[in-house]
């Protein structure tokens, strides 16, 4: 098993373009997760997933969106990229029986605007 | 608001001392609370759970609801502990899951 895939692993966009960001997970996990990690302030929640064709926004939703129409797939979009969102990207995913909260992180993306 | 605090940024100490990660977290409801570890160049991974009640890598932590705290302790540092450390709190039945700023523990020989 891969576990949990982000693609890229880095990129460097322009202010205003935009790109999307890819997590796959092969564990069959129904919920998944984006983070940004920024230096003093850990990791902050930005969108997540509770199931396949779901979304719901966490502490800093601003600025991006998300699709999970396939339940291994979460992909986080930025449609006007700004120098804020310049940042370390953090997807995880973890099962959605009661009890097993354990979540699976991958590698991250880091992502720099300029 | 659901809040996790972790007041120390980094937190050095010399190897076989004892060691404590402070977090408190905010939250009305039942927390399902965790701590994270992320060494160096690898993925963040789970250390410990409050509701496993478990010991790893010679770390415990347990919830005090009382004082909204779940601390995490380890009496005898190691070189190998170094790390950035997270406590995190689940709640919405846990499908919502946010962490608190991190603390680097660094120790030295």
């Amino acid at each position: 098993n891969a576990g949990v895939t982000q693609t890229p692993k880095f990129r460097v966009l322009k202010t205003g373009q935009s790109m999307t960001l890819l997590c796959a997970q092969d564990m069959n996990h129904e919920y998944m997760y984006w983070y940004r990690q920024d230096p003093g302030m850990g990791l902050r929640l930005i969108h997540y997933s509770v199931g396949e064709g779901t979304t719901a926004k966490g502490e800093v939703p601003d600025g991006y969106n998300v699709s999970r129409l396939k339940k291994q797939n979460f992909l986080l979009g930025l449609e006007s990229a700004a120098p804020s969102q310049t940042s370390v990207y953090f997807c995880s995913s973890r099962p959605g029986t009661s009890g097993n909260y354990e979540q699976y992180f991958g590698p991250g993306t880091r992502l720099t605007v300029t | 608001a659901q809040r996790v605090t972790q007041p120390e940024k980094l937190l050095s100490v010399f190897k076989g001392a004892p060691v404590e990660l402070k977090c408190n977290y905010s939250y009305s409801g039942s927390p399902e609370l965790f701590w994270y570890v992320q060494y160096s160049r690898q993925r963040l991974q789970l250390l410990l759970r409050h509701i496993s009640r478990e010991s790893i890598k010679g770390f415990t932590a347990d919830l005090n609801k009382g004082e909204t705290s779940f601390h995490l302790k380890k009496p005898f540092a190691q070189e190998e502990d170094s790390a950035m450390y997270y406590c995190a709190l689940g709640y919405s039945s846990a499908s919502k899951i946010i962490f608190g700023s991190g603390t680097r523990l660094s120790i030295r020989p």
